[in-house]
């Protein structure tokens, strides 16, 4: 069993839905991080968060609004996405920033499929 | 353009058999390397991060070891069980202030009973 939970397992939605992908750890680490992952590649970063506050991310598109709303959870909040958008979404949390020397843990995604 | 490669890309090997396969990085701006495996319809599970040039870590049948100043990283399975059956994935890390993740495409091995 992960250590980091996501909610739901499964989503499907239209293009015009609004929804949000849940990641929650009690570790008490302070980086979350959220990925996406399309078959056979390897995790692609969006965001991550330190320490609470939106430390890096990487230019992805305004349909996907991450929030920290503490240190032991993080949401990302999707709106009018696109088919191509469809992937499996993964959280991580490690004990401090990212790109340190401490393992990331992750969840078992969400996979998302958008109609 | 920081390139982080890993082979080879699948292996097949019998029950029993030791395998290893390789991650390369960049020998500059060396940080930190880090393996997971990720079994099918699992989460990516840490087995190790690497640090220091020389480090060789171990967990059960699996080790590795890391060498920073040619840019490499091997992983060795002793003793392969089907269990093993998953694909590895390597990630490194850079020195700097923007430091992140970098991944491999991964090794997918599958163990034959």
């Amino acid at each position: 069993d992960t250590e980091v939970t996501q909610t739901p397992k499964h989503l499907v939605m239209g293009m015009t839905n609004k929804k949000s992908l849940k990641c929650e750890q009690h570790m008490g680490h302070r980086a979350m991080y959220w990925y996406k992952q399309k078959a056979k590649k390897p995790p692609e970063l969006m965001f991550v968060y330190s320490y609470e506050k939106l430390s890096i991310n990487e230019s992805v598109p305004s349909r996907f609004s991450p929030e920290c709303p503490n240190s032991s959870l993080l949401n990302l909040h999707l709106h009018a996405l696109q088919p191509e958008d469809s992937a499996l979404y993964l959280c991580a949390s490690s004990s401090s920033g990212q790109g340190a020397h401490q393992p990331q843990h992750f969840g078992d995604g969400t996979r998302l499929s958008i109609l | 353009i920081l390139n982080v490669e890993q082979s080879p890309q699948s292996l097949h090997v019998q029950e029993g058999d030791s395998t290893n396969f390789t991650c390369s990085f960049p020998s500059s701006n060396f940080y930190a390397l880090h393996w997971y495996r990720w079994e099918t319809a699992k989460s990516p599970e840490a087995l190790f991060v690497m640090t220091l040039n020389g480090d060789e870590k171990k967990k059960g049948r699996i080790s590795a070891t890391l060498n920073t100043k040619e840019g490499y990283s091997y992983l060795y399975i002793k003793g392969s069980q089907p269990e093993d059956s998953a694909t590895y994935l390597c990630a490194f890390i850079n020195a700097g202030n923007n430091r992140k993740l970098i991944w491999g495409l991964g090794t997918s091995l599958a163990v034959n009973p």
